[in-house]
């Protein structure tokens, strides 16, 4: 079956680059995503990567993807407060079809 | 464009009751799913509707049940409530299979 597995938890200092760490069990996954939680909020999509693409860049955010090693990873360059949040890694279109499957989410902390 | 909204934002509600929540796609999107998120089972996918057709359907009892209106508004419906059914309820939209869009979500709780 589909699972997606990351690190529980990330802290950095204001300024640093931080990166979070992914891995995804299915292969047959034609996309792959980040989305970010805020407190008592729902899902914001932050970027996604075709499966097979090696690397996203949007503004501060690099996606890089390993499909060998089913490895995905979330840079965020100049990491800002406003980064702290909950940032979980999803895959889709493999055998769950429609269905996002999701990662624990990892808790990124931001310390000034 | 008005993102995906969800009501009520917040219910409680007593076990055995049933309860009804409710999800407004972004305008054009045909595609709905719905997704439960709890602390310990984290984000799981209930089921996804499309054109008024559920399209797809994740491992949830029948107590879980849900449909979609013509104009793309869903609802999704729990009856019988148990205490682990308390958990935060998101709903998605897409146009496209790739893009999902969360709405805010509901937060239930079942006492």
């Amino acid at each position: 079956g589909e699972d997606v597995e990351q690190s529980l938890f990330l802290s950095v200092r204001e300024g640093d680059s931080s990166v979070i760490n992914c891995t995804y069990t299915d292969s047959s996954s034609t996309y792959l995503y980040w989305y970010k939680q805020e407190p008592g909020a729902g899902l914001q999509l932050l970027t996604y990567i075709f499966s097979n693409m090696d690397m996203k860049q949007d503004q501060r955010l690099t996606v890089l993807l390993n499909k060998k090693d089913k490895h995905l990873s979330l840079r965020i360059a100049d990491t800002q407060t406003g980064d702290s949040a909950i940032y979980f890694c999803a895959e889709i279109g493999g055998q769950a079809g429609t269905a996002l499957i999701f990662g624990k989410g990892t808790t990124l902390s931001v310390s000034s | 464009k008005a993102g995906v909204t969800q009501t009520p934002r917040y219910l409680i509600k007593t076990r055995g009751q049933q309860v009804t929540l409710s999800c407004s796609p972004i305008s054009g999107h045909r595609s709905v799913s719905w997704y439960q998120q709890t602390p310990g089972q984290g984000l799981q996918f209930l089921f996804e509707y499309f054109s008024e057709t559920q399209r797809n359907k994740g491992n949830f009892p029948g107590r879980f049940s849900g449909r979609q209106f013509s104009n793309s508004r869903s609802e999704m419906n729990v009856s019988t409530l148990e205490l682990g059914d308390s958990a935060l309820y998101l709903c998605a939209s897409s146009l496209l299979a790739n893009e999902q869009f969360f709405g805010p979500g509901t937060r239930l709780t079942v006492l």
